[in-house]
């Protein structure tokens, strides 16, 4: 199975930060890669897929790059509503794998 | 809309088995595959395999092999997933999602299974 390391495990930022979170597979994913925003007691929301495309009616302010084995998830400036759990996903190969997330406190 | 619509919690005995349903809509079920994710209490999501709706073709991840069989109903636009043989630690919140040419959306409420004796 393809492994997906996120980092970092638990951010703190402020209101209006620039947030980034990175995601990196043990192969060769070319852009199959998705991430995902879960808050507390709900199901996991799909904010980006193919590494780069916006889900319709996904903020503008979230962004997602990369290709091949690193990827890079960014809030350009921090809402209150963001505070959440952020999940990258590979779907390269089955079984899909997901990062082991990242959980964003306001500071 | 699409909407999946699962089952509700249960609380089931160590060697017990759970079967969990999740009912599609807003969407022709067999043009499209069901995944199921698990997330245990504070940790992350684990994809425990995928069904194709069309066809039937099944991956399991390897972890679950043997242990958990995954089904649809055409008819009923239902998926299901069993898990035989429970252990504490299969206590989770099971989640069944449409599988959007990789991308997991939508997913269902979720469906809490407890082990306990």
């Amino acid at each position: 199975d393809i492994q997906m390391t996120q980092s970092p495990s638990s951010l703190s930022a402020s209101v209006g930060d620039r947030v980034t979170i990175t995601c990196q597979a043990t192969q060769d994913i070319s852009n199959f890669l998705n991430w995902y925003q879960q808050k507390p007691g709900k199901a996991p929301k799909l904010l980006i897929y193919d590494a780069s495309i916006l889900e319709t009616g996904v903020p503008s302010r979230f962004s997602g790059s990369g290709s091949g084995t690193d990827f890079t998830f960014t809030i350009s400036r921090l809402q209150p509503e963001d505070i959440a759990t952020y999940y990258c996903q590979q779907y390269d190969n089955l079984p899909y794998t997901f990062g082991q997330g990242t959980k964003l406190e306001i500071k | 809309q699409v909407q999946l619509v699962q089952s509700g919690a249960e609380v089931k005995r160590p060697g017990a088995s759970v079967k969990v349903s999740c009912k599609a809509s807003g969407y022709t079920f067999t043009n499209y595959a069901i995944v199921w994710v698990r997330q245990a209490p504070g940790q992350g999501l684990e994809c425990m395999g995928w069904i194709s709706a069309y066809s039937g073709n099944i991956n399991y991840a390897q972890k679950f092999q043997g242990r958990v069989t995954m089904t649809t109903d055409t008819s009923t636009s239902t998926a299901y997933m069993e898990v035989r043989r429970l252990r504490s630690d299969d206590t989770a919140v099971y989640y069944c999602a449409r599988d959007r040419q990789g991308a997991i959306d939508p997913w269902g409420q979720g469906a809490l299974v407890t082990v306990s004796s």
